[in-house]
């Protein structure tokens, strides 16, 4: 069975462009999970999508926004890009009705902001 | 707030000597706390979820308990392939999201 997947794995983007980063979740699972890990800190709660709604938002500018599709896979959308932006970004799966509550990653996007 | 807070942030360990990680946390009523391995650029994987004070779990050298207050990762003869960095998260009743902390970051030597 296919684990959650991410794209791309490395993006390089200017301070002021956009960045979008894609996720797709396990097979049968419907919620999906953003979080951001910069470089030597912990993870920190970005998104979460559940059955196409935003259930759940972390303290984060409205710049950072996203959206899940039909089939639950999800994309993240980070605009007006800053230097501190920078950081491996990170999709979850969960299937939040089994109400278990662990989460499956994907091996993140690194996001380069110059 | 959720708030989970991990320690030592690292720790060195020659191969074969035992010890444990600590997670301290506090969350408004205890959905689960969870333990995930990270090895460098890689995401998370999970290990165990604990959901009430007294669980234990076990897995190979690994073993988690749980209090009211916090839990630990008790790591047996470790071996170099156990080095990676060790996250704690909780998730509140009735909420989507977990709370992780900044980790500890396992070294074994040989």
């Amino acid at each position: 069975e296919a684990g959650v997947t991410q794209s791309p794995t490395h993006l390089i983007k200017t301070r002021g462009q956009q960045a979008t980063l894609r996720c797709s979740p396990i097979s049968g699972h419907t919620s999906v999970y953003w979080y951001q890990q910069a470089l030597g800190l912990g993870l920190q709660f970005l998104l979460w999508y559940d059955e196409g709604e935003e259930r759940n938002r972390g303290n984060f500018p409205p710049r950072f926004s996203g959206r899940q599709f039909p089939n639950y896979s999800s994309e993240l959308n980070v605009n007006a890009l800053e230097l501190e932006d920078s950081a491996l970004y990170l999709c979850a799966s969960s299937l939040f009705s089994a109400n278990t509550g662990e989460l499956f990653f994907g091996e993140g996007s690194r996001l380069t902001v110059l | 707030e959720d708030q989970v807070t991990q320690s030592p942030e690292a720790l060195r360990l020659q191969e074969g000597e035992s010890s444990s990680l600590n997670c301290s946390y506090t969350v408004s009523g205890l959905r689960g706390l969870f333990w995930y391995r990270q090895d460098p650029g890689k995401g998370p994987e999970f290990l165990f979820t604990l959901y009430s004070a007294g669980e234990e779990k076990e897995k190979e050298r690994l073993k988690a308990t749980l209090t009211k207050k916090e839990s630990f990762l008790h790591i047996t003869a470790p071996k170099p392939e156990d080095s990676a960095t060790y996250l704690c998260a909780v998730q509140a009743a009735n909420a989507g999201k977990s709370t992780f902390g900044d980790g500890t970051t396992l070294t074994v030597k040989p």
